[in-house]
């Protein structure tokens, strides 16, 4: 079935720092989502990419659609403790279903 | 004010036992959605409801039965509980169910524990 990589699975960073994370697939996707996930919370949409090669912003937030459609990045600048969480990327099919990351994890050191 | 509310909040019950999640979305969305996340945290999508069709059925047990008696809602049946079934289930809602406006609002999550 589909499967997406990403990566890395955790991070331990130290405030200040900037934070990159990846998710790669041997499928086409047609859209991408970026989520986090705080303990006992559900996931909480960050930025969503609907075109290859777009780049979009949020706040210090910077995500990717890769040009082959079938990989996405995300960049967190100048970390700050309440970045600690879980993220997903989502990669959407043309049928609407949507596959997720295995998830990264972020603890960031004050 | 809650957009995707879903109850109860923790669950516990015993193997065998029939046991229902409650859905609601006011958000005015069109497409609904159940997924289970397990213990490694990986997110996978059972169901897809849009319009209350279903239009998503991944490979999952028939003693999983989701029924959406409106757009706004969409609940979930599990018959027969087994220890595998202990995961934290989340509900969504998107406006469409591809394309823009697909992007998927979660409810907080049942964590369903099977002893």
């Amino acid at each position: 079935g589909q499967q997406l990589n990403q990566s890395p699975q955790s991070m331990f960073i130290q405030e200040g720092e900037d934070v990159s994370m990846n998710c790669t697939s041997s499928s086409i996707f047609n859209t991408w989502l970026w989520y986090k996930q705080d303990p006992g919370e559900g996931p909480v949409l960050l930025i969503a990419l609907y075109k290859a090669g777009e780049l979009t912003s949020n706040g210090r937030l910077t995500a990717q659609f890769g040009i082959t459609r079938k990989d996405s990045f995300l960049n967190i600048s100048a970390s700050i403790p309440s970045d600690v969480g879980i993220y997903f990327c989502a990669g959407q099919l043309s049928t609407g279903k949507l596959i997720f990351g295995q998830g990264t994890t972020l603890q960031v050191k004050p | 004010d809650t957009a995707v509310s879903q109850t109860p909040k923790y669950l516990v019950t015993q193997m065998g036992n029939d046991k229902s999640i409650k859905c609601e979305q006011n958000l005015g969305h069109d497409t609904m959605y159940w997924y289970k996340q397990d213990s490694k945290k990986f997110l996978k999508i059972m169901f897809s409801y849009n319009n209350k069709e279903l239009i998503i059925n991944e490979t999952v047990p028939n003693r999983f039965s989701p029924k959406s008696p409106d757009k706004a809602h969409l609940n979930l049946h599990i018959n027969s509980l087994e220890l595998g079934d202990s995961a934290v289930y989340f509900c969504a809602s998107s406006q469409a169910y591809t394309g823009q406006g697909a992007e998927a609002f979660f409810g907080q999550g049942t964590r369903l524990t099977v002893v």
